[in-house]
């Protein structure tokens, strides 16, 4: 079946946009988890969800990244009033049921570049 | 979130066996050990996970230490396309991973 997929896969935009970028899970996993990664870097957590509940929005840098998954499949990272700063590459994984024992599956990212 | 130690890179050969260690001194009782590896411009995989014993799957084995404090991934024969950088995370009840530094691993043609 489809893995994880992301989209846009590459974006471009200018200081002060906002942004969404787009998680599509693996069909029928309860799980999803965004992380952002800097070049050279190991992922950094944001956020995750279990079904449409937000678990854990800790790694969220600030008021400007915010996260949801209204329907329990598909979510939405959106950055407000984007900076240089937010420039990485965004990735979201999935995981099933055995939340703690399962592996994540990783989709491809999202390469932010903010102008 | 326990915390894991890594080195920073590695070297092996070619069709050689490569043992990537991890200190974890500050594991509890329930922290499972996993191991995730990133290939150049891809999203993490994950390799294995074990709690006490050792673990055997096709990609690898983990051996875990007795008083768990720390464990070694094994790559029983490496090839090019394992150089990666490899992460060895623990997982508790929170479902969260926290990602280190990884050891950067290169195999030598």
């Amino acid at each position: 079946g489809a893995g994880v997929s992301q989209s846009p896969r590459y974006k471009v935009t200018k200081r002060g946009q906002d942004v969404a970028l787009r998680c599509d899970p693996i069909s029928g996993h309860v799980s999803l988890y965004w992380y952002r990664q800097a070049l050279g870097q190991g992922p950094e957590f944001l956020t995750y969800f279990n079904y449409e509940a937000q678990q854990d929005k800790s790694g969220l840098p600030n008021d400007r990244f915010s996260a949801e998954r209204p329907e329990g499949s598909i979510s939405t990272l959106t950055i407000q009033r984007t900076e240089q700063r937010d420039s990485a590459m965004y990735r979201c994984a999935s995981s099933g049921r055995d939340r703690v024992y399962n592996e994540q599956f990783f989709g491809p990212g999202t390469r932010l570049t903010v102008l | 979130d326990a915390k894991t130690t890594q080195p920073n890179s590695m070297e092996s050969n070619e069709e050689e066996p490569v043992h990537l260690p991890c200190n974890h001194s500050t594991i509890s009782g329930t922290d499972y050990i996993h191991w995730y590896r990133q290939l150049p411009s891809q999203g993490p995989e994950y390799v294995i996970h074990g709690l006490t014993s050792n673990v055997n799957n096709r990609m690898a084995s983990l051996a875990i230490a007795e008083d768990r404090k720390s464990s070694t991934l094994i790559l029983h024969r490496a090839t090019l396309r394992d150089a990666a950088v490899y992460y060895c995370i623990l997982r508790g009840r929170d479902d969260k991973i926290i990602f280190g530094k990884g050891t950067r691993l290169h195999i030598l043609p």
